[in-house]
């Protein structure tokens, strides 16, 4: 079974500060990662995808990765009481090997994420 | 910007009957995907299509059925609603191999 594992929080941080959510994948296989920020009662919505080895950043979010230790992570800085929410870390898996393959998405439980104002 | 619907936000449906969710995308995508989200259980795949007609097992298609008659629509269809169906059900698609997933804003299924 290809997992992926979250610490499931809660997470505190004060506003202003950078909040640090990691992510642990077994299949050394993945090619491509996600994070989603889920609220609650809410659909996940993408905030982040990364491909290859080191940071990559968008706006006051930063997904590391590290293939040879099978490691991503999420920073967001200046943490906002809006970013209190559920993340997922998801990894890309191979669903069907025949036809032209399909691909799907694993998907870590969530690290609960509480911004104090 | 990509736009995936689900049919109902809120569903309430008794047990035994026949329920069916309906999801429409609007970007050509080739991918899509049905979960179930649970406390504790996190989302969990049921179904998944990679082309119209085609649909293959996720990880918990016991007791559902799906589908895909058209390239936006994917239907999931609960053929006898059982109390263990309640749950946060979502819909999500992907261009195409390799590439991030978006979601419905769900379907929140009550079966009583």
């Amino acid at each position: 079974q290809k997992e992926v594992e979250q610490n499931s929080g809660p997470l505190s941080v004060p506003e202003g500060a950078i909040a640090s959510l990691n992510c642990t994948y077994s299949d050394r296989g993945s090619q491509s990662f996600f994070w989603y920020r889920q609220y609650s009662g809410k659909s996940p919505e993408l905030i982040m995808f990364i491909y290859s080895n080191g940071d990559k950043e968008d706006g006051r979010f930063t997904a590391q990765l590290n293939k040879a230790s099978q490691y991503v992570s999420l920073l967001i800085r200046d943490s906002q009481p809006s970013d209190s929410a559920t993340y997922l870390c998801a990894v890309n898996i191979e669903l069907r090997k025949s036809g032209g393959g399909a691909d799907g998405l694993t998907f870590g439980k969530g690290t609960h994420l509480i911004i104090q104002p | 910007d990509v736009k995936v619907t689900q049919s109902s936000r809120y569903l309430v449906k008794r047990t035994g009957e026949k329920v069916f969710l309906e999801c429409v995308q609007d970007m050509d995508h080739e991918n899509m995907f049905w979960y179930r989200q649970d406390p504790g259980l996190g989302l969990r795949l049921i179904y998944f299509s990679y082309d119209v007609k085609m649909k293959e097992k996720g990880d918990i298609p016991e007791g559902y059925s799906v589908s895909r008659e058209k390239k936006e629509r994917f239907s999931l269809i609960l053929e006898s609603a059982s109390t263990n169906q309640t749950s946060m059900y979502l819909c999500a698609s992907s261009l195409a191999r390799g590439y991030e997933q978006y979601f419905g804003p769900g379907t929140r299924l009550t079966v009583t």
